[in-house]
C-alpha cells in the first residue's frame, strides 16, 4: 500500500449504530487530519493530530470521536449519528502541521446515515 | 477568519479550449494559496501552491495560477484542456487556527471537458 488509505470506502449505518472509520498513511508523516465533504459545501476541517496529539477540534459534535494510536493510523468513531452527517469523510496527512507542508489525501469514506 | 469564493460551480468547456477557474479570498494579509483537484472517487491532489515569490505559479498537468494581491484573487488557468481534466477543483487559502495556519477551502468548481 502507498499513500493514504481509508477503509471502508462506503458505509451505511442507522442512527443508533456505532461504527469506526480507519485511515492509514504510509508516508512517514507526523500530522493527520479528518475532513468532512458535503455536497455543495466547502471542505470542513474536523480534527488535526500532530505527533499523535490532538491539536485542533473545530467544534465537532461529540458523536464524532477521533483516535490516533500512532503517527500512521487515525480513526473516527461514530455513534448516534444524524442524517445530516451523511457525507464523504476524507483523511489527510502531512510531514508537519502548517500549510506550507503539502497535505496528502485518502480516497475517502462515503457515509450514509439512514 | 478567511473565506474563499469560487465564482463558478460548474464550467463546461470543449477539449483543447482554454479554461480559467476563478477564486477570490477575503483578506489581503499575507496568505498562502493552493489549488487541489479531485477526480471521481478519489481524494484531493495538490495541483499548485503559492507561498511567496513570483506571482505566476506553475503546477502539474499544465495548469498555472496567478496571485493578484490587489484583487485578492488566485485564478487557475490552462491553455488547452483534455478530457482527462474533467474533475472538481478546489481553491484553498491559509488561515490562523489554534495550532497555527490551517487550510480554508472553497466550495469547488466542476470542470466538464466535452469532446
Amino acid at each position: 500500500e502507498t499513500g493514504v488509505t481509508q477503509t471502508p470506502r462506503h458505509l451505511v449505518m442507522g442512527m443508533t449504530n456505532k461504527k469506526s472509520l480507519k485511515c492509514e498513511q504510509h508516508l512517514g508523516h507526523n500530522a493527520m487530519y479528518w475532513y468532512k465533504q458535503s455536497a455543495k459545501k466547502p471542505l470542513e476541517l474536523m480534527f488535526v493530530y500532530s505527533l499523535e496529539e490532538r491539536v485542533e477540534n473545530n467544534s465537532v459534535p461529540s458523536r464524532f470521536s477521533p483516535e490516533c494510536p500512532n503517527s500512521s493510523h487515525l480513526f473516527l468513531h461514530l455513534h448516534t449519528l444524524q442524517p445530516e452527517d451523511s457525507a464523504l469523510y476524507l483523511c489527510a496527512s502531512s510531514q508537519e502541521t502548517g500549510v506550507n507542508y503539502e497535505q496528502y489525501f485518502g480516497p475517502g469514506t462515503r457515509l450514509t446515515v439512514t | 477568519a478567511q473565506s474563499v469564493t469560487q465564482l463558478d460551480s460548474q464550467v463546461p468547456v470543449f477539449e483543447e479550449a482554454p479554461v480559467e477557474l476563478r477564486c477570490n479570498y477575503s483578506s489581503s494579509v499575507s496568505v498562502y494559496l493552493f489549488w487541489y483537484v479531485q477526480y471521481p472517487n478519489q481524494g484531493l491532489q495538490l495541483l499548485l501552491k503559492y507561498l511567496s515569490g513570483s506571482t505566476l505559479v506553475k503546477g502539474i498537468n499544465g495548469f498555472e495560477a496567478e496571485f493578484n494581491k490587489s484583487q485578492t484573487s488566485f485564478h487557475l488557468r490552462k491553455p488547452s484542456v483534455h478530457i482527462s481534466d474533467t474533475a472538481e477543483y478546489f481553491c484553498a487559502v491559509s488561515d490562523r487556527g489554534e495550532y497555527g495556519n490551517k487550510l480554508v477551502f472553497g466550495a469547488g468548481t466542476i470542470l466538464r471537458v466535452k469532446s
